[in-house]
């Protein structure tokens, strides 16, 4: 299986302020994918990240609001842009796991509360 | 478009009771089926899953059987301890779909001692 680690596992921010959360894999993984889980609901992906092109995004997502950057096969980041509390949630960082399983390895997700 | 269905929480169980969380989805292809478990302040994990029909996933105890006449997928264990309080998301893969996983709304289950 894959570690993922992500940073900052948690923050307060200030409503207006932008904070890019970074996730690291410790092996190379073709697609990387963004999930956004409000507090008290489910997993809402947010956007797949492929190295060398545009992230693609879901819809509800643009990319304004949520920029990701795939600079290499084992690093991505997602920025929140221009906060509001309703942004206010844990963003997890997943890659896949074995070929054509549909499984999936998340990182343990960072925390933000806009104030 | 594929959707998965959970029964709403809390679930609320003493230590040693059995356990039983539902789970029902649709997919218009033959999709794989997951229950992934998030404890506390953790990110979530992989708890079993099935790929075919008929097929039972199992791990720490917990079980749960890939019914396609049913499509359903309900977790169940013997009997839970206070360490299985977590939150509990049933999802799918559907190769139809991309692959891409739905997930439920999530059951929170605890246990009390």
């Amino acid at each position: 299986s894959a570690v993922i680690s992500q940073k900052p596992s948690r923050d307060i921010c200030q409503r207006g302020t932008s904070l890019t959360i970074q996730c690291q894999v410790d092996s190379q993984v073709t697609m990387m994918f963004w999930y956004r889980q409000q507090p008290g609901q489910s997993l809402t992906l947010i956007a797949t990240a492929n190295q060398g092109s545009e992230a693609t995004y879901e819809s509800g997502f643009v990319i304004d609001k949520f920029p990701i950057s795939r600079p290499n096969l084992t690093f991505s980041t997602l920025t929140v842009s221009n906060m509001s509390p309703e942004d206010s949630s844990i963003y997890l960082c997943s890659v896949e796991g074995p070929l054509n399983t549909g499984e999936l390895f998340f990182g343990e997700g960072s925390r933000l509360t806009v104030l | 478009g594929d959707s998965v269905t959970q029964m709403e929480g809390p679930v609320t169980l003493s230590e040693e009771a059995f356990l039983t969380i539902n789970c029902t989805y649709t997919a218009t292809g033959y999709p794989s089926l997951f229950w992934y478990v998030q404890y506390p302040g953790e990110g979530l994990q992989l708890l079993l899953k099935a790929t075919k029909a008929d097929d039972k996933g199992s791990n720490k105890g917990f079980e749960a059987t890939y019914r396609k006449e049913t499509t359903s997928f309900h977790l169940e264990k013997g009997s839970v301890q206070v360490s299985d309080s977590a939150v509990y998301f049933c999802a799918l893969s559907d190769q139809g779909a991309g692959n891409m996983l739905t997930f439920g709304g999530g059951t929170r289950l605890m246990v009390k001692p």
